[in-house]
């Protein structure tokens, strides 16, 4: 399958600061990239879609600022945790969408993020 | 907006033996449902996939059915192995536009 390349996989920050996760579509270009959160034990949670070239639309109830979403080429998207809290700790993953049609989606390995 | 539900939440299995996973969808309109396994740490892997217009799909130990009528698709392992031990997700899309998950079947196959 595709391969979507997500990084870091795990990074610690103090309160306060800002943290950017990078995903990478390897293979393949993607015009659709999704954010999800994940709480342990439980399912995914849609945090925005990122579109190539244009606003991310975040779901209701994700602050837009504080969880910002660039999506600047065809293989890259970022989320950048701004003015992080210890709530923010979390495992966020990224997913792009491949395929005929662009319907498969691929996940990265996730980023483990710990705010202390 | 689409509502997927997944059960059972946890599953134990003997090695050898089968394992179902169930999913029921509420959006019509939805025509790709993805099976995701996740082992801890790692994001979630896609193992098959099935479309609106096929009814049963199968790779190796794995196959997928679904019943548009009734709104729900299944998985089904056989000769399950330790490896299969994992949570797995259904999800339920209309053409890719937004992916709906379930919550999550954590499997356990006890050796």
């Amino acid at each position: 399958g595709a391969v979507v390349s997500q990084h870091p996989s795990r990074v610690i920050c103090k309160s306060g600061t800002s943290v950017k996760i990078e995903c990478r579509s390897l293979d393949f270009q993607a015009t659709t990239m999704f954010w999800y959160r994940q709480f342990p034990k439980k399912s995914l949670m849609l945090m925005a879609t990122s579109n190539e070239g244009s606003k991310a639309t975040y779901e209701q109830g994700v602050e837009k600022d504080k969880f910002l979403i660039n999506h600047a080429s065809l293989t890259l998207s970022t989320l950048t945790v701004t003015s992080a809290h210890p709530e923010d700790s979390s495992f966020y993953i990224c997913s792009a969408l491949v395929g005929p049609g662009n319907t498969e989606a691929f996940f990265g390995q996730g980023t483990r993020l710990t705010v202390v | 907006g689409e509502n997927v539900e997944q059960h059972p939440s946890t599953l134990s299995v003997q090695e050898g033996d089968s394992a179902v996973i169930k999913c029921t969808y509420s959006d019509s309109a939805s025509n790709y449902f993805p099976w995701y396994k996740q082992e801890l740490g790692k994001g979630p892997q896609l193992i098959i996939d099935i479309r609106s217009n096929v009814g049963e799909k199968k790779d190796q130990r794995i196959a997928v059915t679904l019943n548009k009528t009734a709104k729900h698709f299944s998985l089904h392992i056989t000769e399950t192995q330790p490896e299969d031990s994992a949570v797995y997700f259904c999800a339920a899309s209309r053409s890719g536009n937004q992916f709906y998950f379930g919550t999550g079947t954590s499997l356990t196959v006890i050796p």
